[in-house]
Formats: C-alpha cells, sequence, structure tokens
C-alpha cells in the first residue's frame, strides 16, 4: 500500500534563515507528489507537485521541493523563511485518482 | 472567480439528527472528494466521485453518504450513525488526470449539541 510519512510533528525556524518539512514516501510504480499549505480555519492550498523530470520543483510563495528517488524522499524547502510562513504543511502521494495525505507538519517561523 | 464553496462554514449537530454539508464547484472538474480533517491525524477520504452519478466509498465511509446528481454539487450527509462527527470537512476537486492537483474549499467545522 502506498503511504506518505512526514516525521516532524513540528518544525521551529528564524525568519530569515532557510527551512526545510521532510517527506518520505513508500509507492509502487513512479509516484505523483505533492505538496499543500493549510492556515487556520482554511482548506489546503496547493503548493507544488513532482510528476517526473528535474528532481528540483519549484512552486508557489518561494517554496521548493527535491524529489530523490534513492531516499524515496520529496523535503519541502525555502531559502529564508518569513513570519508568514508559519501554517501546516502537508505531503501527499496520489494513487488511482487519490490523495493519501501526510499527517501534516507545522511550522512556525519566528522573528 | 473560480473555486469551491462549502457551506455553512459552521454547523452543530443534536444527537441522532442527520445534517447536510453543502460544496460547489465552477471550476467544471469531473471528479469531487470529501475529506475529515481531525487535528494530528491529517486528512482522511469519505467519499468520492469521479463522474455524475456515480461515488466510491474511501477509508471511512461509514455513517455518511453523499450525492453526485450535478457536476458541480457533491453534498455529504452525516447520519446519526456516525458517532463522532465532530471534526473539520473539507471538499476537494479535481479536473481530469491523476497528476493534477487537488482544489480545497475552505471547509465545514462540525460540532456535536
Amino acid at each position: 500500500a502506498q503511504s506518505v510519512a512526514q516525521p516532524e510533528d513540528q518544525v521551529n525556524v528564524a525568519e530569515g534563515n532557510p527551512l526545510t518539512v521532510k517527506c518520505t514516501y513508500s509507492v509502487s510504480g513512479n509516484p505523483y507528489l505533492f505538496w499543500y499549505v493549510q492556515y487556520p480555519n482554511r482548506g489546503l492550498q496547493f503548493l507544488l507537485k513532482y510528476i517526473t523530470g528535474d528532481n528540483l520543483v519549484k512552486g508557489s510563495y518561494g517554496f521548493e521541493a527535491e524529489f530523490n528517488k534513492s531516499q524515496t524522499s520529496f523535503h519541502l524547502k525555502k531559502p529564508s523563511a518569513l513570519v508568514s510562513d508559519s501554517a501546516l504543511y502537508f505531503c501527499a502521494v496520489s494513487q488511482g485518482g487519490k490523495l493519501i495525505f501526510g499527517q501534516g507538519t507545522e511550522l512556525s517561523v519566528k522573528p | 472567480d473560480g473555486g469551491i464553496t462549502q457551506s455553512p462554514k459552521y454547523l452543530f449537530r443534536k444527537e441522532g439528527q442527520n445534517v447536510t454539508l453543502s460544496c460547489e464547484q465552477n471550476l467544471n472538474h469531473d471528479a469531487m472528494y470529501w475529506y475529515r480533517q481531525d487535528p494530528g491525524q491529517g486528512l482522511r477520504l469519505i467519499y468520492y466521485s469521479q463522474i455524475v452519478n456515480d461515488f466510491q466509498k474511501g477509508d471511512i465511509a461509514e455513517g455518511y453518504s453523499v450525492s453526485r446528481e450535478k457536476k458541480e454539487s457533491f453534498p455529504l450527509t452525516v447520519t446519526s450513525a456516525q458517532k463522532n462527527p465532530t471534526a473539520f470537512y473539507l471538499c476537494a476537486s479535481q479536473s481530469q488526470g491523476t497528476n493534477q492537483p487537488q482544489h480545497f474549499g475552505d471547509g465545514t467545522r462540525l460540532s456535536i449539541l
């Protein structure tokens, strides 16, 4: 069965520092991978996806993600964190038209 | 503006009562989904529909029902059989193709009176 794991419940970063939110996956075949962000009491917003091609994917709001097939990882990154990046982040993998989500990582960026 | 509208934003259910959550999209998407979100558990799939007049159970369908009579609408009924309905419910839609992102509404928060 396909699955997604986000090993950190919470990540704390100082404003201006680089951030990484980790995601590992287990799939059969080639994965379609996604990152979403959720602000309090709102729906999920799509950030970026990996389908095929370049291992470094660029997305919205300056975020990027690195696909690593050998490590089965798809970590979300940003070179310089903003306080407004504080939110809940979800990694997901597509399976037969459905998305399987990780449990989410709470990102806190302090001034 | 194209998007997904969920209503109401907040909903309260009495014991033994069925309640219906609305989800409407004007994105012309074929597929629609209902998720339940509980703290620390991510999103769990309740029901999904890839075409009008057809839908499939997700991972936690017990105590819920849906209909898909129109492309733009996918209402979710939380029945009295759902013993723990307190949660944040999210609706999503997706255009054709499993490599397309899902688009989400802003959710309905359901609580028990």
